[in-house]
Formats: C-alpha cells, sequence, structure tokens
C-alpha cells in the first residue's frame, strides 16, 4: 500500500520568506501527483498537478518538483505572503485512487 | 462550470440516525470520487465511480454505508445507524479520467457530526 508522508507538519515564517514543503511516498509506481490547498473547515483546491514523466511544474510562485526514483516531491513557494497560510496536501494517483498525506500547516505571519 | 457542490455542507444527527449526502460533479466528468476527512489528517478514499458503475470500495466502506451514482451524473452516499466515529468531513471529487491525466476537482465537503 502506497504510503505518504509530509514533513514538517506545520511551519510558521515571516512574510516574504521562500519555503518548502516536503512530500515522500513508498511506491514510485505513480500516475501522476497533486497538491493541493485546503482552508480550514473548506475543500481542497488543485494547485499543481504533476505527471509521472514531467519532472517539475509551475504556477505563479509555486513550483513543484516530482523525483520518482526517491520517492519525493517538494513544493516551493517564492516570496511567501499572509494569504498563503494554509494546509498543503500532497497526493498520488495510482490504481484508480488518490493517496494523501496528512498535510503541512502552513502559517505566514505579517 | 460550475464546480463540484456538495449538499449538506453541515450536518448534525444523533447516534442510530441516518444520514445522506449528495453531490454534484462538474458536468461532463465521467469519474466520482468519495472521501472522508478526520481532524488533523488527509482526506482517506471510500469509493469511486466510473459514470454509473461503483468500480471499487474501501474496506473503510463498512456495510453501514452506500452509495449510488444512478444515472452517472450527481452520486449520493448514505450512512445507516451512525456512530460517533463517522463525525468527519465528507469530501466528493469528480475527473474526467484520462483525458485530464486524472485530475481531481473537489467539493466543498459535507461536515457530519454524530452526537
Amino acid at each position: 500500500k502506497q504510503e505518504v508522508t509530509q514533513i514538517p507538519a506545520a511551519l510558521s515564517v515571516p512574510e516574504g520568506e521562500n519555503l518548502v514543503l516536503n512530500c515522500s511516498f513508498t511506491d514510485s509506481a505513480i500516475y501522476n501527483l497533486q497538491w493541493f490547498r485546503q482552508d480550514p473547515g473548506k475543500g481542497l483546491t488543485s494547485l499543481l498537478l504533476i505527471q509521472s514523466s514531467q519532472r517539475e511544474q509551475t504556477s505563479g510562485r509555486l513550483n513543484a518538483s516530482l523525483d520518482k526514483s526517491s520517492g519525493r516531491s517538494t513544493l516551493y513557494i517564492a516570496a511567501s505572503q499572509p494569504g498563503d497560510s494554509a494546509t498543503y496536501l500532497c497526493a498520488l494517483y495510482n490504481f484508480n485512487k488518490f493517496y494523501f498525506g496528512s498535510g503541512t500547516k502552513l502559517n505566514v505571519k505579517p | 462550470d460550475t464546480g463540484v457542490s456538495q449538499d449538506p455542507r453541515h450536518k448534525i444527527t444523533k447516534r442510530g440516525q441516518n444520514v445522506t449526502f449528495r453531490c454534484d460533479p462538474i458536468s461532463e466528468h465521467n469519474r466520482l470520487y468519495w472521501y472522508r476527512q478526520t481532524l488533523g489528517q488527509g482526506p482517506e478514499f471510500l469509493t469511486y465511480f466510473q459514470n454509473e458503475a461503483q468500480l471499487e470500495k474501501s474496506r473503510l466502506l463498512s456495510d453501514r454505508f452506500s452509495a449510488e451514482r444512478p444515472k452517472g451524473s450527481f452520486s449520493t452516499l448514505e450512512i445507516q445507524r451512525t456512530e460517533q466515529g463517522d463525525s468527519a468531513m465528507y469530501l466528493c471529487a469528480s475527473s474526467l479520467g484520462f483525458r485530464s491525466s486524472y485530475e481531481q476537482y473537489f467539493g466543498p465537503g459535507t461536515r457530519l457530526t454524530v452526537t
């Protein structure tokens, strides 16, 4: 069974910092990897999707990388803002379902 | 395209009662998924539909849970004889399947509290 781990579980940074969120997984046989943002009590908002044949994807201040051989993905957030405060979840898709990590709770202080 | 919608957004029920949730996926999305999320955890897969066919169910989906997607459009998730352990956020997602690399779009969720 696919196991997904996200480190750190929580992160607090001052506004303007660049930061990296980590996601590791045990089974490299994945179809794609998707990063989501979740605000308290809300559903999930898709941020980036990386297909298994890709190495990275970028959207605005976000950059996600994928290294299947080492079982790792990172989400890089540049110039963090208080509005980035949320829980960030990575999810791996294979065998017709997503496997989620427990998330990293990010707090960006003004 | 109005996104995935779920109804109700919140449900409080007494233990032993039955509850039903509804999910309306993005139109033309042929795949529909149900997940359950407890506090501080990531969502856990419950079941998914390809059109109206329920193709996989998690072991988390006990006999008290049943899901349907009768016409391949909206879906319902019913929990019978609710228990306090059923308290969670129930999330629905839909995707176009292979054509969109299985990218999933989530609804706002239904928060269930069993008292």
